[in-house]
Parts: structure tokens; sequence; C-alpha cells
């Protein structure tokens, strides 16, 4: 199993701060991906990168951004963080190719915006 | 586009009983992926099982099975022998293709609670 490690688990900040999530794998995985998760609802992809110096942005849109410099690391920053940002946010990586492509899965960070 | 429809926003079974989570999906692609993970209060996702389009058989991994049909586009997550752990939020999802790459799409999840 793939290990993927997200921090903070839980985070209480107040609007307009600056925020980072970190997402980090010690799998070599190529591929990552950042979705958001609100309370009982299903899964939107904001992020997702395929190597290093590669980012895109997913299917929701979404106000935060991300940075591939490494290939373990794989963060994203809220530059000024409002209420509306408040949702849980899961991290996933898969080295996997072709359609049995399996997502392992962080622990998630939920974010509170006051 | 593909998508994922889950009826079922929740179901309550009895501990040692099966149960048995719905799921269509909607896809233009000629080969595809399906899935199934689980959720715990705990927030994480744990991935169960997996079923190719072009897979005859239908997948099993312990007391999970997937009844593929391909024709009705539905890929039902079967759970035997129910226990109280299994009592969490299952989402099923597809790869999904465009735009130069593939992700995962989820639906939006059944909310399973095993009673003794």
């Amino acid at each position: 199993e793939a290990d993927i490690y997200q921090t903070p688990r839980y985070l209480v900040i107040g609007t307009g701060k600056k925020i980072t999530l970190e997402c980090s794998q010690t799998m070599g995985h190529d591929k990552m991906y950042w979705y958001q998760q609100d309370p009982g609802m299903e899964l939107h992809l904001i992020h997702y990168s395929y190597g290093v110096n590669s980012t895109e942005k997913g299917d929701l849109s979404s106000e935060s951004t991300v940075s591939r410099i490494r290939t373990e690391h794989f963060p994203l920053t809220l530059e000024s963080a409002r209420p509306s940002h408040t949702s849980q946010y899961l991290c996933a990586s898969s080295d996997q190719t072709g359609w049995g492509e399996k997502l392992f899965f962080g622990s998630g960070t939920q974010l509170s915006v006051l | 586009a593909q998508k994922i429809t889950q009826t079922q926003p929740g179901m309550f079974v009895q501990e040692k009983e099966a149960v048995t989570l719905d799921c269509t999906y909607d896809t233009s692609d000629q080969s595809y992926g399906l899935f199934w993970y689980k959720q715990p209060s705990s927030g994480e996702m744990i991935f169960l099982i997996y079923q190719g389009s072009y897979d005859e058989q239908n997948a099993t991994e312990g007391r999970y099975s997937l009844n593929f049909q391909k024709a009705r586009k539905s890929a039902n997550l079967v759970i035997s022998a129910s226990q109280l752990g299994d009592s969490a939020m299952y989402f099923c999802a597809t790869t999904k293709t465009g735009a130069g790459r593939r992700a995962l799409t989820f639906g939006s999840g059944t909310r399973l609670q095993v009673q003794p």
C-alpha cells in the first residue's frame, strides 16, 4: 500500500489568512490529485499533476493553487481564505497506467474558515 | 462526459446479512474502469474493488463483489455477511477521460448503517 500523508488533519482559521495544505507520498508516484468534498457529498477534482512541474486544474473551479517541485510533495495553497472554502480536502496519488488506475488517498484535511 | 449515479442516499442492513449498493454510470468511452471506495467517519478513502470494462467476470475481493452489467451500465457493490465495521459512506467511481488526462469521477455516495 502507498503511504500518503496530509497535514494538518484539522485547521480552523480566520478569513483572509493564507494557508497551505501539505500532501506528501513516499512511493514515488508520478500522479497526484486534490479533491474537495463537502460533508456527506461527492468528491470533486480540483487539481492534478502528472509529474514534476506539471499541474492542471480539475473539474471544479477552485481559488486554490498547487505546485509540484518534487515528486513526493504536492501542496495546495489558498492566498486568502474565505468561509466558502470550508470543506474537506483529500489528496491522492497513483502510479498505475491504464483503466485500473487505483488512487491511494491521504486522511484528508478538514478546513474551517471563520 | 462521465457521470456516476448512486440513487440510495442511505441504507440499513442487519449484521451478517448481505446488502447491495446501486451504481449506474454514463460514459461514451469504450474502455473504462469502475471502482468502489469506502469512507468511514474518520474521513479517509479506502479502495475496495475494481472492475475493468472488458473484464468478463465480476470482480471479487473477500466479502466484496461487483455485479457488473455492462449493457445496463450498472456496477453494483454487494457486501456479504455485513459487519458493524462496514458502517460508512460508499462511493462508486469511474475513470474520467478528456483534455489529455484521466482521473476518477465519483458518485454522491450511499451511507450504509449496519445494525446489530
